[in-house]
């Protein structure tokens, strides 16, 4: 068991819609980041959350947000789906200042038809 | 930007078989470099290598960092077919602020081990 929670597990979504993805940080972890697999590709970085506050971003347009909330947990929403929005969403946990050691958890499936 | 090329993109081999994963990089402020292993979904941790640690081993797993190449081998001695997987490396640049730990990773090296 990875300590790392993600729900939903699958979902399936169609064009323009919007989606919110939840995580559950690691006990003790206040840092959590959210990553972007597409089939066939490694993980991409689409920002970090660090005590509530957004601390660094990776290339991903404005309607890619979220939020941590103060037990740490987090949310990732993404507006207006598009058919390349299909992909392994993944949400790691790190205890911040420590190691970038990071704990992933096993990640949401979207699919957007 | 950050760089991670990863080679080769997939292998088969048969248990027993020694395997060498390479990944190279480019990365401004290099601060480490990680493998993990992603069988599912949820990639697990294997290594950190730093200017400090350059070499490390788990068992049959041991990877070591080429500074001067800006490279990294991952090497798994006497495959099993469970360590069929997908191998990803990564890199973490030395950012100021302390916690903004952005990972960049590459394609990954899809390793089957056949029985």
């Amino acid at each position: 068991e990875t300590g790392v929670t993600q729900s939903p597990t699958h979902l399936i979504k169609t064009r323009g819609q919007q989606v919110t993805l939840r995580c559950s940080s690691q006990s003790g972890h206040n840092t959590v980041s959210w990553y972007q697999q597409a089939l066939g590709q490694g993980p991409q970085f689409i920002f970090q959350y660090y005590r509530e506050e957004e601390n660094g971003r990776g290339n991903f347009p404005p309607r890619f947000s979220g939020l941590q909330f103060p037990n740490y947990s987090s949310e990732l929403n993404v507006n207006a789906l598009e058919l390349d929005d299909s992909a392994l969403y993944l949400c790691a946990s790190s205890p911040g200042s420590v190691r970038p050691g990071y704990t992933f958890g096993s990640g949401t499936r979207l699919t957007v038809v | 930007e950050d760089k991670v090329v990863q080679s080769p993109l997939s292998l088969v081999v048969h248990e027993g078989d020694t395997v060498t994963l390479n990944c190279s990089y480019e990365v401004t402020n290099f601060r480490s470099l990680l493998w993990y292993k992603q069988e599912k979904k949820a990639p697990t941790f294997l290594f950190m290598l730093t200017s400090s640690g350059i070499e490390k081993k788990s068992g049959r797993l041991s990877s070591i960092l080429d500074k001067k190449e800006l490279s990294s081998i991952l090497n798994i001695t006497a495959t099993q077919t469970g360590d069929s997987a997908i191998y990803l490396c990564a890199v973490c640049p030395l950012n100021s602020g302390g916690s903004n730990y952005k990972l960049t990773f590459g394609k990954g090296t899809l390793l089957t081990v056949n029985p």
